[in-house]
């Protein structure tokens, strides 16, 4: 069964160091998105993303963050200079028509 | 604004009862609704989805049923296990969004006592 992959599972970074988080989407579908949950708290949408382009971002996704597709297989979700704040579970997930598939997150921790 | 909400926010019931866990959603307006399984710490783990044309899906011990015009969709868990203990999240995809994003209740923090 086709899944939604995430590497690494867990990162640990100095606050104000940059991060990349990856993602490699099932291979058919044309919806990317990234989420978050803070420990404790509900899941929050941070950026959708179609045809090579961000088509919907949250309030929280800021300056900050950014999203990239640099192969058409990847799709990664970097965080320049980490806060405290930013610890957290990162979800990627895919979609085609209906159903979205997640990948099992990547958590960050920021020290 | 599309919000939803899952109650109660935690329930412990013993092993072998049958239980329902509720999601409720202020706008009708759905394509989807999910329900999902939580592990500590872990990811997310898709149990059900039910299209906005549809009433009811199954799998194995788990119904799901979606009632639109009155924004409540129900989990029910028969016969539930030690192995069911999990933090269970319904999510909605709104029809007027055409991002697909999904929005997502705080959950529902099920222990099953063996």
């Amino acid at each position: 069964e086709p899944e939604v992959t995430q590497t690494p599972s867990h990162q640990v970074t100095q606050m104000g160091q940059e991060v990349i988080l990856r993602c490699v989407p099932i291979s058919n579908h044309l919806y990317f998105y990234w989420y978050r949950q803070i420990l404790g708290q509900k899941v929050e949408f941070l950026v959708s993303f179609y045809n090579n382009e961000i088509s919907e971002k949250s309030e929280i996704f800021d300056d900050q963050f950014s999203v990239e597709r640099p192969d058409g297989s990847n799709f990664t979700l970097k965080i320049r200079s980490t806060k405290l704040e930013d610890s957290a579970m990162y979800f990627c997930a895919s979609a085609g028509n209906t159903e979205a598939f997640f990948g099992q997150g990547t958590r960050l921790t920021v020290v | 604004k599309q919000e939803v909400t899952q109650i109660p926010a935690a329930l412990s019931v013993p092993e072998g009862e049958n239980l329902v866990l509720n999601c409720s959603f202020t706008d009708s307006a759905i394509y989807n609704l999910q329900w999902f399984r939580q592990d500590p710490g872990k990811g997310l783990t898709s149990l059900l989805l039910i299209q906005s044309s549809q009433r009811e899906q199954t799998s194995g011990r788990l119904n799901a049923s979606l009632d639109k015009s009155s924004g409540r969709s129900t989990l029910y868990i028969a016969a539930s296990q030690p192995g069911d203990s999990a933090t269970y999240l319904c999510a909605v995809r709104p029809a007027r969004d055409s991002n697909y994003q999904l929005i997502w209740g705080a959950g529902t923090k099920l222990i099953i006592k063996p």
